[in-house]
């Protein structure tokens, strides 16, 4: 069964530090990956989306992530945090029959002066 | 587009009421997704239709949930009665469809649900 594990249910880093979110996965098929973002007393918005087109993700704010296969990991990166960014960020996996999606337990993200 | 548009987006009501939630999916999108979102359970799928009729419905809690899309333009989703442990926000999303570029699923703003 797909699944996916977010290491690190809260994380606090710098204004203008690197933001690292961590996502792994379990997957019984090629994988749709995918991270959205949700901020307070909003609905999820997408970041991005893996498709196998490219290992390396690019999405929306800055935001990337990069599959690799052989660690089941689907990490979310921004190179400088802004105080914008802070908001709960959710993985999800498409299950099987890429009919569901699957969430994570999310990560809250906090940024600091 | 507008978006997926969700109402009410706060709902507070007594046990043993019923509790209507609604949702207008993105235009031209073919399915349409319920979740729930608690602080215990996280994001959990509670239904999905494609082309208005319900394809999944595993993930209802129970008999005293349902749901209806009656046109492609409108869903609700009912509790009757309504619980205390209800509580909490419930999300409609839409799609083009399941596979490649058209899955990617767009999310409503939520209706925050209290049952006391």
């Amino acid at each position: 069964a797909q699944s996916v594990t977010q290491l690190g249910s809260h994380v606090s880093v710098s204004e203008g530090a690197l933001v690292l979110l961590r996502c792994n996965y379990s997957s019984s098929v090629p994988p749709y990956l995918f991270w959205y973002v949700q901020y307070p007393n909003q609905g999820l918005q997408l970041l991005l989306k893996y498709t196998s087109a490219a290992t390396l993700v690019k999405g929306i704010n800055g935001f990337e992530a990069e599959f690799k296969k052989s660690e089941t990991s689907f990490h979310l990166t921004k190179p400088s945090a802004h105080m914008s960014d802070a908001a709960e960020y959710f993985c999800a996996v498409l299950s099987g029959g890429y009919n569901k999606l699957i969430f994570g337990a999310g990560t809250r993200l906090a940024v600091h002066p | 587009d507008a978006g997926v548009i969700q109402s009410p987006r706060h709902e507070v009501t007594e046990m043993g009421q019923e509790v209507t939630l609604r949702c207008k999916p993105i235009s031209g999108h073919d399915y349409l997704f319920w979740y729930r979102q608690t602080m215990m359970r996280g994001l959990e799928l509670l239904i999905y239709f494609n082309n208005n009729v319900p394809i999944d419905d595993s993930g209802m809690p129970e008999d005293r949930f349902s749901a209806k899309m009656p046109n492609a333009s409108f869903s609700t989703l009912k509790i009757q009665p309504s619980e205390p442990r209800d509580s909490a926000v419930y999300f409609c999303a839409s799609s083009l469809g399941l596979a490649g570029g058209r899955n990617i699923q767009y999310f409503g703003a939520g209706t925050r649900l209290s049952v006391l």
